[in-house]
């Protein structure tokens, strides 16, 4: 099966721009996650969705992060603005519903905030 | 709130050296339990999944084990090669909710 497909690879911005980024999970995988890792630590959930509803946002900064999941299927990411510390690795990943059969996870997008 | 720590957070061992890397968490409800690589640059690969009515999962040379009610997890890696470099990344599934809480990674190095 094919995997969880992130766009871009790597994105360089100012601080102050808006960035966005795009997840398209493996077919049929209900529950999708955004995950933030800075270099160093482990990742951290920002957002995961069930099919298109949020489940889990506590962790988002809404102020300046928003996603969404259209249609239960792909899923963006949006920081507005970014700030320096936003530097970082974002990952998705995907899982059946229920999370018996583990969670698969994308390359991720590296951001640079200069 | 559940924390997970991994210990050490970094380890170097000379090729084929057998090696545990540790994982301790504070909340023992756990649904799984779940053990990642991770290259430089590179996303996740998920190595072994444990529920949390089993005591160890194995796949080729990695074996990795759960005990439960001390709050602990174990990645065993055989016979250790150079393309075994990489963080290992620990990561519980609690009962409240799907998400994945992670450790902050050990990051291995072994020389040839």
């Amino acid at each position: 099966e094919a995997g969880v497909a992130q766009s871009p690879r790597y994105k360089i911005i100012e601080k102050r721009q808006s960035v966005a980024f795009w997840c398209n999970p493996i077919s049929g995988h209900a529950t999708l996650y955004w995950y933030q890792q800075i270099l160093g630590q482990g990742p951290k959930l920002l957002i995961q969705f069930q099919n298109n509803g949020v489940v889990d946002d506590s962790q988002l900064p809404k102020d300046r992060f928003s996603a969404e999941r259209l249609k239960g299927v792909d899923s963006t990411l949006k920081i507005q603005p970014a700030k320096l510390e936003d530097s970082a690795v974002y990952l998705c990943a995907s899982s059946l519903q229920g999370s018996d059969y583990g969670y698969t996870f994308g390359s991720g997008t590296r951001l640079t905030v200069v | 709130k559940q924390e997970v720590t991994q210990i050490p957070a970094a380890l170097s061992v000379p090729e084929g050296e057998n090696l545990v890397l540790n994982c301790s968490f504070t909340d023992s409800a756990i649904y799984n339990l779940q053990w990642f690589r991770q290259d430089p640059g590179k996303g996740l690969t998920s190595l072994l999944l444990i529920q949390s009515s089993q005591r160890e999962q194995t796949s080729g040379r990695l074996n990795a084990s759960l005990d439960k009610s001390s709050g602990r997890s174990t990645l065993y890696i055989a016979a250790s090669q150079p393309g075994d470099s990489a963080t290992y990344l620990c990561a519980v599934n609690d009962n409240a909710g799907n998400m994945l809480t992670f450790g902050g990674g050990t990051r291995l190095m072994v020389k040839p």
